[in-house]
């Protein structure tokens, strides 16, 4: 069954440091997103990618952050100067279209020390 | 903003049925969606709703209402397997049909 894949599934990183967070979407999947879960609580809407630009954001997803794709597979998510407050599960998803069901890569664990 | 509610923590035993229940604002309502999350793992789809009614898929079923903003999942035959939290996600037209979660439910069940 196909599904979506992240890398790295765990990056400790010092404050300050940019950190990119890696993804592949399934393959025939239009939409892709980003989605953050701090320790402990729910699962936070961070940005939405169609047809090679973002298509939503959410206040969360301020000017450290940025969403690329870079070639035809991959789908990543750029933080440039890190927080310790950055700490979190950092999930890619992707669906058919706008509205179905998303589809959940293992999560990239984010620790800034 | 839209405000999802769900019950911080439920507990139920081996065998038995647990109805965990999910409301939203009802403003813009596209969809919605029911994911199951172990600790430390990824969201895993469950069921959809976006008209009312209970849809059945093995043990699992949710049911929704549109005009009261409000959903259940229903698990049967609970196993200890289904420990777990239980996220329920709403699409709105005016979020860019974009997923919201709610806080999620944790569900503990004991033999």
């Amino acid at each position: 069954e196909p599904e979506v894949t992240q890398t790295p599934s765990h990056q400790v990183t010092q404050m300050g440091q940019e950190v990119i967070l890696r993804c592949v979407p399934i393959s025939n999947h239009l939409y892709f997103y980003w989605y953050r879960q701090i320790l402990g609580q729910k699962v936070e809407f961070l940005v939405s990618f169609y047809n090679n630009e973002i298509s939503e954001k959410s206040e969360i997803f301020d000017d450290q952050f940025s969403v690329e794709r870079p070639d035809g597979s991959n789908f990543t998510l750029k933080i440039r100067s890190t927080k310790l407050e950055d700490s979190a599960m950092y999930f890619c998803a992707s669906s058919t279209n706008l509205g179905n069901t998303i589809y959940f890569g293992e999560g990239s664990w984010l620790t800034v020390v | 903003g839209q405000n999802i509610d769900q019950p911080t923590e439920m507990t139920a035993t081996e065998g038995a049925i647990v109805q965990i229940n999910c409301t939203y604002q009802t403003s813009g309502f596209n969809g919605l969606f029911w994911y199951q999350q172990h600790a430390g793992e990824a969201p895993t789809f469950l069921s959809y709703n976006v008209l009312d009614g209970l849809e059945e898929k093995g043990r699992f079923s949710s049911f929704l209402s549109r005009s009261k903003g409000y959903s259940y999942l229903l698990l049967k035959e609970l196993q200890m397997k289904d420990s777990a939290s239980y996220l329920c996600a709403v699409t709105f037209y005016n979020y860019g049909q974009n997923f919201v979660f709610g806080p999620g439910t944790r569900l503990s069940v004991l033999p």
